[in-house]
């Protein structure tokens, strides 16, 4: 089955920094790569996702990069402010079948004011 | 407008005493998942419908038993809870595969006395 790392699993940055997020999959055939962003208490919610067919999306502070060759998949959020601090979930899914979604373990990130 | 809910958002039971959760939506979508989420972990796939038909993740105790009398409704019957089982039990759906984009609901977090 499928196995995603997720690094670091915290991070800490000041306000208006960038943060980056690191993901590596291990089944070649998934093609979906949603990222969910968790408050405390709150449910998972999706920031953003990419397919297979493209190596990067952006959506105004964030974008997500993919490296088909090697497995992995990164999230990067510009200009960080105070309402970006929650856990962010990667995940993969190949869609075949029932192939389930595979979430990596989180990262918590903190912005510092 | 809420689009998947979840009742009760808070279910005390004691150890060993059933006890059942539910989800609605009002998405129409296809499939519905329950997850296990315990603090500061990613959420843990229990099972899903797609339709009608019911798949169970392989390291899901018996204990846990899922019910999707029509499209919009789902449940989780936990048989005899155990103080192991508490967590936040997350519903989501997704409009068909795995590759679409997973609505989550509130959550419903269990305690067990």
């Amino acid at each position: 089955g499928e196995n995603v790392e997720q690094h670091p699993s915290t991070l800490s940055v000041q306000e208006g920094d960038s943060a980056v997020i690191k993901c590596t999959y291990s089944d070649s055939a998934s093609n979906y790569f949603p990222w969910y962003k968790q408050e405390l208490g709150k449910r998972p919610q999706l920031i953003i996702d990419i397919r297979s067919n493209v190596g990067e999306k952006k959506d105004q502070r964030i974008a997500v990069t993919l490296n088909k060759t090697a497995k992995h998949f990164s999230l990067h959020i510009t200009e960080t402010q105070p309402e970006d601090s929650a856990v962010y979930f990667c995940a993969a899914s190949n869609g075949g079948g029932y192939q389930k979604v595979t979430f990596g373990t989180g990262t918590k990130l903190q912005v510092i004011p | 407008d809420a689009m998947v809910i979840q009742n009760p958002r808070y279910q005390v039971t004691q150890f060993g005493k059933p006890v059942t959760l539910s989800c609605s939506q009002t998405l129409n979508h296809n499939v519905m998942y329950w997850y296990q989420q315990k603090s500061s972990q990613a959420p843990k796939l229990l099972f899903h419908y797609y339709d009608k038909d019911f798949n169970n993740e392989a390291d899901t105790p018996d204990n846990f038993q899922s019910r999707r009398p029509n499209t919009s409704f789902c449940f989780l019957d936990i048989r005899s809870p155990g103080l192991g089982d508490a967590a936040m039990y997350l519903c989501a759906t997704s409009r068909q595969a795995y590759t679409d984009t997973q609505y989550f609901g509130p959550g419903t977090r269990l305690t067990v006395l």
